[in-house]
């Protein structure tokens, strides 16, 4: 069945760390995307991606780093994380050739750093 | 930039009772609207959406919307919720023509006593 795959589902961390938020799709999507979600706010869109080795930053500034080396997969790194980085990540995926872009999304990242 | 304002934060309603939920947006343009809705423990996923055609929009589970271009809003609408609706809705619109990346509302928390 096609879906969207996130791991870990939660996480807990030091500070200073470094972490690697996996995100795999078999919906067979060119485009990719990683949300921040705070409770009682609008979901954040932090990097996204049209392909292979096509990677932009959202409109959240994000100390994270992305990558597009396969199309399934859009991992999202933290080099040094920090207290102020605890959130939920959401990773979501669309069809380039959908007319009006619906998203699809994982079952999300719940990070919390200590 | 567009935005997106959800004007109910936080709805408590008992089983039986009508729901209404309010989304404006501030764009000009031809946009798409979506519904989306989370409920506890399982990924977001999609409600309902407007991309043309008739303005009242029938969703999953009995929800609908209906799209005033005039009062740029898409109020989400279920006559009868049940304690099964219990859940966060988010609203969110992109721009045809554009990116069609979303812009998110801030999310309404319901919860349906039973």
């Amino acid at each position: 069945e096609a879906d969207i795959y996130q791991t870990p589902r939660y996480l807990v961390i030091g500070t200073g760390k470094k972490i690697t938020l996996e995100c795999s799709q078999t919906m067979g999507h060119d485009k990719m995307y990683w949300y921040q979600q705070d409770p009682g706010m609008e979901l954040h869109l932090i990097h996204y991606s049209y392909g292979v080795n096509s990677t932009e930053k959202g409109d959240l500034s994000s100390e994270s780093t992305v990558s597009r080396i396969r199309t399934e997969h859009f991992p999202l790194t933290l080099e040094s994380a920090r207290p102020s980085h605890t959130s939920q990540y959401l990773c979501a995926s669309s069809d380039r050739q959908s007319p009006d872009n619906e998203q699809f999304f994982g079952p999300g990242t719940r990070l919390t750093v200590l | 930039a567009q935005s997106v304002s959800q004007h109910n934060h936080h709805v408590i309603l008992s089983e039986a009772a009508s729901l209404e939920l309010g989304c404006n947006y501030s764009y000009g343009g031809t946009v798409n609207l979506f519904w989306y809705v989370q409920y506890p423990g399982q990924h977001l996923q999609l409600l309902l959406k407007y991309f043309s055609g008739d303005p009242l929009v029938k969703g999953i589970k009995g929800f609908e919307a209906e799209f005033i271009k005039s009062k740029f809003s898409f109020n989400l609408r279920k006559p009868s919720v049940q304690w099964s609706d219990t859940a966060e809705y988010f609203c969110a619109v992109n721009v045809r023509g554009g990116s069609y990346i979303p812009t998110f509302g801030r999310g309404t928390s319901l919860i349906v006593h039973p």
